[in-house]
């Protein structure tokens, strides 16, 4: 079985650019998370979908995030205009069930993403 | 909210011997679950080992072990006959019980370093 897949592994942009980030969970996997590691600091949550709708976003930094995740499959995340704070890894994780007491959350290798 | 701190930024162990990671916790709740997630290098982050927080009983997988202190909010990471292929970055991790609350709170980090 197929983990969890992200694209790119690794992206350099210029600031103010557009830089969209993909991520294909397990096959089946309801639950899809984001995570950025900014600096070597703490992975840090940005949000969770339930299939296809928003559970939490509360760890979004700003407007210029925007996460989608059409039809429940892979999910989409943008940064646009992209700033030099936004340098970190991505991180994306999926886990089988909704509602279950207790999934499992597994990770993709991350995407680098540089803004010069 | 829930904070996790890791206070050791690399650690360094003889291959075959024994070390302790640190990690320390804040949360108001009584349930919940901790983690320990190992990142090796330019590959997916895996989860080691997990305690429920309702558990008395420390966790064990193997050569690695918890030494899971609730009062204290301590939750410590023993390897034991360490090798070669436990070189990475350790991530402690909390999860709140509650249902629909699942995201990962993470620390900063420790970078093990084992020699042969």
């Amino acid at each position: 079985e197929a983990g969890v897949t992200q694209f790119p592994s690794h992206s350099v942009i210029e600031k103010g650019q557009t830089v969209t980030l993909r991520c294909d969970p397990i096959s089946g996997h309801d639950n899809l998370y984001w995570y950025r590691r900014v600096m070597g600091k703490e992975i840090k949550f940005l949000l969770h979908f339930v299939k296809e709708s928003k559970q939490d976003e509360s760890g979004m930094p700003n407007n210029r995030f925007l996460a989608e995740r059409t039809g429940g499959t892979y999910s989409t995340l943008k940064v646009q205009p992209a700033e030099l704070e936004d340098s970190g890894v991505y991180f994306c994780a999926s886990s089988p069930r909704a509602a279950a007491s207790y999934n499992e959350q597994f990770f993709g290798p991350g995407t680098r993403l540089t803004v010069l | 909210a829930q904070t996790v701190t890791q206070s050791q930024p690399e650690m360094s162990v003889q291959e075959a011997e024994t070390v302790t990671l640190s990690c320390t916790y804040d949360t108001s709740e009584s349930d919940y679950y901790l983690f320990w997630y190992k990142q090796p290098p330019s590959r997916q982050m895996i989860l080691v080992i997990r305690q429920e927080a309702y558990k008395q009983q420390n966790a064990t997988e193997n050569r690695f072990s918890v030494n899971f202190q609730k009062a204290a909010k301590s939750f410590s990471l023993k390897i034991s006959d360490s090798q070669l292929g436990d070189a990475a970055m350790y991530f402690c991790a909390y999860r709140s019980a509650k249902k629909w609350n699942d995201k990962l709170v993470f620390g900063a980090g420790t970078i093990l370093r084992v020699k042969s």
